[in-house]
């Protein structure tokens, strides 16, 4: 069965550092990943997302992932994080098999030091 | 462009009331439609998906239960809350035959 693993449940990064959001999955074909961002009390916003081309995704806000199909990994950067970027990010894969579902991570909560 | 509507934003109900939740989308036409439930500290949880009117298929059993009346408004409802229905609720859509999903701004709901 597909699975979306985010190992990390929270994260405390400085203002300004980098940061690096891990997400891993299990499925047998290249899959459709995305990365939402939920600010407290919130929706889900769009980060970005990678269907096919170029592993290296652009997304808003200045993050950007990396597809890495020898690892099954998608993991969120942003070079300077600030301190609206506190929020809880969400990885997900697409369900192929059944109406365009997503199978959706645990959740990394972003916690940012001044 | 494409919103989405979620209303009320909070909701305060005693335990065994009914509820209703809705949901609708503008900007579109027949999209996937789906719900999901965020319980605190928690990832989401599916609990239902429409891919048109009147086509719903649960993913979790439990006293909850949606309809899509028209093509662009989702409804959550349950006869009888119970104190584990607190959570916050998200609807979400997507174009027919795509995975990108996007999100209205929830609603929290808290049983006592």
């Amino acid at each position: 069965a597909q699975s979306v693993t985010q190992p990390d449940i929270h994260i405390t990064v400085s203002e300004g550092a980098s940061l690096e959001l891990r997400c891993n999955y299990s499925y047998g074909a290249t899959p459709y990943l995305f990365w939402y961002v939920q600010s407290p009390g919130q929706g889900l916003q769009l980060l970005l997302k990678y269907f096919s081309g170029d592993t290296l995704v652009q997304g808003i806000k200045g993050f950007e992932a990396e597809f890495k199909r020898s690892q099954s990994s998608f993991n969120l950067r942003k070079p300077s994080v600030h301190w609206s970027d506190a929020a809880e990010y969400f990885c997900a894969v697409g369900r192929m098999d059944s109406n365009y579902q997503l199978i959706w991570g645990a959740g990394t909560k972003l916690i940012i030091k001044p | 462009s494409q919103t989405i509507h979620q209303w009320p934003a909070t909701l305060v109900q005693p335990v065994g009331s009914p509820l209703s939740l809705e949901c609708t989308v503008e900007g579109t036409s027949n999209p996937n439609l789906y719900w999901y439930r965020q319980a605190a500290g928690r990832g989401l949880q599916l609990l239902f998906y429409s891919v048109g009117i009147g086509q719903i298929s649960s993913e979790v059993p439990q006293n909850l239960s949606a309809s899509r009346p028209q093509d662009r408004q989702f409804i959550l409802s349950s006869k009888k809350l119970l104190l584990s229905d607190s959570g916050f609720y998200l609807c979400a859509w997507s174009e027919d035959n795509q995975e990108t999903q996007y999100f209205g701004p929830g609603t929290r709901l808290l049983v006592l």
